[in-house]
């Protein structure tokens, strides 16, 4: 069963350029996450897509933004890249719900460098 | 708005002994509430988890964690530290039925393990 993958591993861009982070849920999940983490702090929360749909948004700019895709998989892009853009990007993926689903399970991330 | 602190950046113990680490939240509500173990360069790795029911629960690698209403804290235990136990440990508190997937986190603890 394989887990929650992301791609890619690192990526290295300067300052006004545009990024794409791609991500596969954990089978079985329909729910994708994204969370930036930056140095020394926890991760925080991006937005949230089910049914290829954003559901909920945490406090980024429209610089950032998302898709889902029929088979769950998901797309984080941001555009106008700034130095403090530079984080550890997490995807995690969960099922739609409460209780037990409510578990979300993390990839391992991808560490954006902006220079 | 759901918050999570932990008030302590940095602990340091030495290997076989007991550990504790602190968190505590803000939230409307009866929480869902998370401790995560993040190792360098590394995703997040579920810990264990509180949903409702026995205040005191188990997760994985002999790690256990209270829930204290009266004090918001739930608190991560382990009675004897491994030295594989060094890494960043985060809590987080989840929205429930309605909002499956979003948490919130707190700025993560560091452990060190002495031999």
């Amino acid at each position: 069963d394989a887990g929650v993958t992301q791609s890619p591993t690192h990526l290295i861009k300067t300052r006004g350029q545009q990024v794409t982070l791609r991500c596969s849920p954990k089978s079985g999940h329909d729910t994708v996450s994204w969370y930036q983490q930056a140095l020394g702090q926890g991760p925080q929360f991006i937005f949230q897509y089910y049914e290829e749909e954003e559901r909920q948004r945490g406090n980024f700019p429209d610089r950032f933004s998302g898709h889902q895709f029929p088979n769950y998989s998901s797309e984080l892009n941001v555009n106008a890249l700034l130095l403090g853009d530079s984080a550890l990007y997490l995807c995690a993926s969960s099922l739609v719900g409460g209780g037990a689903k409510n578990i979300q399970y993390f990839g391992a991330g991808t560490r954006l460098s902006v220079l | 708005a759901q918050s999570v602190t932990q008030p302590d950046i940095h602990i340091t113990v030495s290997e076989g002994a007991s550990l504790e680490l602190r968190c505590n939240y803000s939230y409307g509500a009866t929480p869902y509430l998370f401790w995560y173990v993040q190792s360098p360069g590394q995703g997040l790795q579920l810990l264990l988890k509180y949903f409702s029911g026995d205040t005191l629960v188990q997760g994985i690698k002999g790690f256990e964690a209270e829930f204290k209403r009266s004090q918001s804290s739930f608190n991560l235990r382990k009675p004897s530290v491994h030295w594989s136990d060094a890494a960043e440990y985060f809590c987080a508190v989840g929205a429930g039925n309605t909002n499956a997937g979003k948490s919130t986190f707190g700025d993560g603890t560091t452990l060190t393990v002495k031999p």
